[in-house]
């Protein structure tokens, strides 16, 4: 089946520095999405990308989907306190409804 | 406000019992997830509903159960047949389109 790895599994960023988590599938996506989950929260969307090689930005943070549709990755400039948290990357399949999650990246920032 | 309402956020229950997680949710959304979440790992999917009426298994069914009698509601049933049920329960909603996945504030299950 689908597997979705990400890495690195804690990033520990000093505020101020810029940092990148990636997201590897093992088949070719039909979209993939980014989530945030603060400690002790839910999971909250942030954004879904959907063409190949599409970069979008929200503020500091930069998604990009690669040209074939099998890796992302989430680029944060200027870490601040604000962005402590767990960042998930999902993709969805070509051939089903099913969102399968990466691991996460765990974020600590130190001030 | 339109959201997702998981209930209790905590649950403490004896080993051998069965324990109903209730999801309700006012968005209209046709989808429904449950997602099992425990520590350094990601979420996974236990069961899924696209319709009233119907649903499927996820990756990892084995021991829970599941009804989708009505849009708005999803509960999630652990039965004592799962080898492991104390984790950190989500219940996720979908509209579709480019909006990703709602989810409920979780139900974190402690089985002693």
């Amino acid at each position: 089946g689908q597997q979705v790895m990400q890495i690195p599994q804690y990033q520990h960023v000093q505020e101020g520095e810029d940092f990148t988590t990636y997201c590897n599938s093992s088949t070719t996506l039909s979209n993939i999405q980014w989530y945030k989950q603060r400690p002790g929260g839910h999971p909250v969307f942030l954004i879904q990308l959907v063409k190949s090689g599409e970069v979008k930005k929200q503020k500091r943070l930069t998604f990009q989907f690669g040209e074939a549709k099998k890796n992302s990755s989430l680029h944060i400039t200027a870490t601040q306190t604000t962005d402590v948290g767990t960042y998930f990357c999902a993709g969805l399949s070509l051939n089903d409804y099913k969102l399968s999650f990466g691991a996460g990246t765990t974020v600590t920032v130190r001030a | 406000d339109g959201g997702i309402t998981q209930s209790p956020k905590y649950l403490f229950r004896k080993e051998g019992q069965n324990v109903t997680l209730s999801c309700e949710q006012n968005l209209n959304h046709d989808a429904m997830y449950w997602y099992r979440q425990d520590p350094g790992q990601g979420l996974r999917l236990i069961y899924y509903s696209q319709i009233v009426n119907d649903f499927q298994k996820g990756d990892i069914a084995e021991g829970y159960s599941v009804s989708r009698e009505k849009k708005e509601s999803f509960p999630l049933t652990v039965t004592s047949a799962q080898k492991n049920p104390t984790a950190f329960y989500l219940c996720a909603s979908q509209t579709g389109g480019p909006y990703g996945y709602t989810f409920g504030s979780g139900t974190r299950l402690t089985v002693v």
